[in-house]
C-alpha cells in the first residue's frame, strides 16, 4: 500500500465549476502538507502549504487538512482554463530519520474546458 | 535569478551507455534533491544532498550515482542505462530541509 493515495483523474470540468482534490495517507508521522502545480512539460511548483488541520485559504484555494481521517483536499473556486494542470499532493514528516523528505501523490490531471 | 536549470532537456540512450545529468541553482540552497517522474507513480526521491560534499540515498537510488562538489550543482550519473530508467528527472532545491522545494524543469530520458 503506498502512503500516499490520489486519484488520479482526468477530471475535466467547465469554466466556473468548484474543483475538489483529494489525497489520503496512511503514515501518522506526517505532519506538513502541501499542493503542488505542474503544467504540462514543466516543473512542479508550490501552490499551498499548511501544517495544521482545518482550513488555509488563498485567493480562489482552499487547503484542507484533517488529521484524524488521514485526509487532505485541495479546493478551487471559479476554475479558470489557466487552473488546467496536474496537481500533485506532498506530505513530509515532522522528524526522525525521514525529517524533510517529501513524499509525493501521485498526481490528479485537471482540465478546465472553457 | 534563473533559479534551477537543468541540462539537458532530452536525451535517448542505448542499453548499457553511461550518462550524467547537471542541476545548477543561483539560489545560494544547501538542500538539493533529484526525482523522477513516471505515470501513476508520482514523484519519488533518487537522492539527496543537505550540503557540499554530502550526498544520501532517497527512495529508488539503485542504478543511480550523485555528486556535489559545488554547492551550486547537483550531478546525477548514470553508469550502465536500463530502460527502466526510462522517466522525467526533475531537481529542486531548497533553503533549509523543511522549507519550500523549487523544482527545476525536467530533462527526459529515454532508454532503448
Amino acid at each position: 500500500q503506498k502512503e500516499v493515495e490520489q486519484d488520479p483523474g482526468p477530471l475535466s470540468v467547465p469554466e466556473g465549476a468548484i474543483v475538489s482534490l483529494n489525497c489520503t495517507y496512511s503514515n501518522s508521522a506526517f505532519q506538513y502538507f502541501m499542493w503542488y502545480r505542474q503544467y504540462s512539460r514543466k516543473g512542479p511548483e508550490l501552490l499551498m502549504y499548511t501544517y495544521s488541520s482545518g482550513n488555509k485559504e488563498d485567493g480562489r484555494f482552499t487547503a484542507q487538512v484533517d488529521k484524524s481521517s488521514k485526509y487532505i483536499s485541495l479546493f478551487i473556486r471559479d476554475s479558470q482554463p489557466s487552473d488546467s494542470a496536474t496537481y500533485l499532493c506532498a506530505m513530509r514528516n515532522a522528524g526522525g530519520t525521514s525529517y524533510g523528505k517529501l513524499t509525493f501523490g501521485q498526481g490528479t490531471i485537471l482540465t478546465v474546458h472553457p | 535569478n534563473a533559479g534551477v536549470t537543468q541540462t539537458p532537456k532530452f536525451r535517448v540512450l542505448k542499453t548499457g551507455q553511461s550518462m550524467t545529468l547537471l542541476c545548477a541553482q543561483d539560489m545560494n540552497h544547501e538542500y538539493m534533491y533529484w526525482y523522477r517522474q513516471d505515470p501513476g507513480m508520482g514523484l519519488r526521491l533518487i537522492h539527496y544532498s543537505v550540503g557540499e560534499g554530502t550526498t544520501a540515498k532517497g527512495e529508488v537510488p539503485d542504478g543511480y550515482n550523485v555528486s556535489r562538489l559545488k554547492k551550486q550543482n547537483f550531478l546525477l550519473g548514470l553508469e550502465s542505462a536500463a530502460p527502466s530508467q526510462t522517466s522525467v528527472y526533475f531537481c529542486a532545491s531548497s533553503y533549509r530541509l523543511e522549507g519550500e522545494q523549487f523544482f527545476g524543469p525536467g530533462t527526459r530520458l529515454t532508454v532503448l
